[in-house]
């Protein structure tokens, strides 16, 4: 059985850096062809993609938050860690966590995906 | 970036009834495209990939078909469990984008 949970903060001050946890079970991030994403979802918005990671440590992010992010994982923890600087409040938002199966570039799909964790970005 | 659409943004429907979300993308994505169900404090659910793959587990009523830039996403009869929020996404190429959602509502 696979599953994904994510944690971390769920109130963040403007300026400060989240850092989020995807802790998994059920699969292994050495395995081919196999990554973690994060996604998030602005309250009344759609999905919007961060951040992949594969397992072979290639790394992806979005355009526009890309200065901002940094993904790593930690095999021996089945752990995947998301740090996004400079908070501000146009980041609240539910974030997923994501298995997704495809090769390096690009995926295929999203299989299993936690239930998301709530951030607010708040003075 | 690919941008994707979907139509319509909600849809107000009966059990029984059957279903259709049109999901466009900007450009074509060949068939790169996967259907999510999200129900709200759920996690997101894989229904279909690459267009017209059925996910394990997914029951049959959900189809989906298309090709170049636009898809459809099919529930043959609605049940009361399908009420949700359904969102179409390209794989085809990063940014990985996903489309606005459709949500099903009950009449």
């Amino acid at each position: 059985q696979i599953t994904l949970k994510e944690s971390g903060p769920t109130l963040v001050t403007p300026s400060q850096t989240l850092t989020l946890t995807c802790t998994f079970s059920g699969f292994s991030l050495t395995t081919g062809a196999v990554g973690v994403g994060w996604i998030r979802q602005p309250p009344g918005k759609a999905l919007e993609w961060l951040s992949l990671i594969y397992w072979d440590e290639d790394k992806r992010y979005r355009p526009s938050l890309q200065s901002r992010l940094t993904i790593t994982k930690d095999t021996s923890k089945n752990q995947v860690v998301l740090t996004m600087t400079n908070m501000d409040p146009v980041d609240t938002a539910t974030y997923y966590c994501a298995r997704f199966i495809g090769l390096a570039g690009t995926i295929d799909y999203f299989d299993f995906w936690g239930q998301g964790t709530p951030v607010t970005v708040s003075s | 970036d690919i941008q994707m659409t979907q139509s319509p943004s909600s849809l107000s429907t009966s059990v029984g009834d059957r279903v259709t979300i049109t999901c466009r993308a900007s450009q074509t994505i060949n068939r790169y495209l996967n259907w999510y169900q999200h129900k709200p404090g759920r996690a997101p659910r894989l229904l279909i990939y690459k267009t017209s793959n059925l996910q394990y587990g997914v029951p049959s009523r959900f189809s989906g078909s298309g090709s170049g830039a636009e898809f459809t996403l099919t529930i043959s009869s609605l049940q009361p469990e399908d009420f949700a929020t359904y969102y179409c996404q390209q794989s085809i190429s990063l940014p990985i984008t996903f489309g606005p959602g459709t949500r099903l509502e009950i009449k």
